[in-house]
């Protein structure tokens, strides 16, 4: 069965720009979770997914968003971005509905704002 | 605030032996408690985890123990191998909550 799968792997962007990152999850779960990975802060949950309906929202400011397609893959949107933005993002998906639940990780975007 | 802590940064370990990596929680709500190893340039790859009903979970080489009332849990790796240099995350995660918290990981050197 393939991973999850993230697009771009790489991706240079100017303050003040946009980004749109991409997740694929592996076929059959239905949750998608994304967490930010920074040497500073470590990893960091910014939101989860479950049948296009956000079920929680970690603490970052509005400019982060997200949605989940009907084919459960999902995306998030880093609107005016700052310096501080530059980190790895990751994906990950699970097949549990409910309670605990291991994730499983793609292998990131490397985001760079300049 | 960070609930999950992964107080030793690093950890240097002669190959064969054991190493032990420890991680404690504040927070009270949680109910199961895992571990990722990531090399650099790729994401975390789970370990193995293990429930609040338990104390011990055994998988390979891998052994995870639990102390809630100590709010501690550690992995063992025996024997250690040199593939095993990674960083090691310890997560924990609350009954429908949907995510996970994570400690800041433990850089393993395993030495030939």
């Amino acid at each position: 069965k393939a991973g999850v799968t993230q697009t771009p792997r790489y991706l240079i962007k100017t303050r003040g720009q946009q980004v749109t990152l991409s997740c694929s999850p592996i076929s059959g779960h239905r949750s998608v979770s994304w967490y930010q990975q920074t040497p500073g802060q470590g990893l960091q949950f910014l939101f989860e997914y479950f049948s296009e309906t956000q079920r929680n929202k970690g603490n970052f400011p509005g400019r982060f968003s997200g949605r989940q397609f009907s084919n459960s893959r999902s995306e998030m949107n880093v609107s005016t971005l700052e310096l501080g933005d530059s980190a790895l993002y990751l994906c990950a998906s699970s097949s549990q509905v409910s309670g605990p639940y291991e994730q499983y990780f793609g292998p990131g975007t490397r985001l760079t704002v300049t | 605030d960070q609930q999950v802590k992964q107080n030793s940064p690093s950890l240097s370990v002669q190959e064969g032996r054991i190493s032990i990596l420890n991680c404690d929680y504040t927070n009270s709500m949680f109910d199961y408690f895992l571990w990722y190893k990531k090399y650099p340039a790729e994401g975390p790859t789970f370990l193995i985890s293990i429930s609040s009903i338990k104390d011990k979970n055994e998988d390979g080489r891998f052994t995870v123990f639990l102390n809630k009332s100590a709010k501690h849990l550690s992995l063992h790796i025996v024997p250690s191998q040199p593939g095993d240099s990674a960083v090691y995350f310890c997560a924990a995660s609350a009954r429908d909550d949907y995510k996970l918290s994570f400690g800041a990981g433990t850089t393993v050197t395993v030495r030939a």
